[in-house]
């Protein structure tokens, strides 16, 4: 049990365009949502947190009309991120926590480079 | 907020022999602490937790302990092999918030 699927896998984009990353939690519902951003050798740096049907609470320093977060039902959440730069090329990774649940679980990851 | 300190950033170890990995937490209300495991280009995958009501917690090569009064807690993993080569993250999670703060995370090198 307790799995979360990430699509896609790996983006390569132009500099400019917007790109999509989905979250799901496949087989519980996901009451929070949590997305992070890692750096090569580095640890997981949360970028936000989303409860279903809320916006988003992000963390200092990451920009919210950038980093677009929608958790619209229970089991899906996504991240855009808007007029990507090669400086917002790295590995985004969501996790999911049910109702009352402390452990989150993690997706796989999307490896954005951008161009 | 809740600060995580964690030690050693590298760990080498010959196959067979214990690894012992170190984390500190600042915030006294923090009372649940997961162990991730990430390996190269995927996802960290928890390990084990323990909560603040126990001292210390047992899944077979793997142990974590808990120190609530010098706010400290350890993963061991004994009779290490090749495949627990990874990097282990600690975390501390403040009671109520479900908001993780991580650790800096350790690369454990297994020597076959």
């Amino acid at each position: 049990g307790a799995v979360v699927s990430q699509h896609p896998s790996r983006v390569i984009c132009k500099s400019g365009t917007s790109v999509k990353i989905e979250c799901r939690s496949l087989d519980f519902q996901a009451t929070t949502m949590f997305w992070y951003r890692q750096f090569p050798k580095q640890s997981l740096m949360l970028m936000a947190t989303s409860n279903e049907g809320s916006k988003a609470t992000y963390e200092q320093g990451v920009e919210k009309d950038k980093f677009l977060i929608n958790h619209a039902s229970l089991t899906l959440s996504t991240l855009t991120v808007t007029s990507a730069h090669p400086e917002d090329s790295s590995f985004y990774i969501c996790s999911a926590r049910g109702s009352a649940q402390e452990t989150q679980y993690f997706g796989p990851g999307t490896r954005l480079l951008v161009l | 907020g809740e600060n995580v300190e964690q030690h050693p950033s590298t760990l080498s170890v010959q196959e067979g022999d214990s690894a012992v990995i170190k984390c500190t937490y600042s915030d006294s209300a923090s009372n649940y602490f997961p162990w991730y495991k990430q390996e190269l280009g995927k996802r960290p995958q928890l390990i084990i937790d323990i909560r603040s009501d126990v001292g210390e917690k047992k899944d077979q090569r793997i142990a974590v302990t808990l120190n609530k009064t010098a706010k400290h807690f350890s993963l061991h993993i004994t009779e290490t092999q090749p495949e627990d080569s990874a990097v282990y993250f600690c975390a501390a999670v403040r009671g109520g918030s479900y908001i993780p703060t991580f650790g800096r995370g350790t690369s454990l090198i297994v020597h076959p």
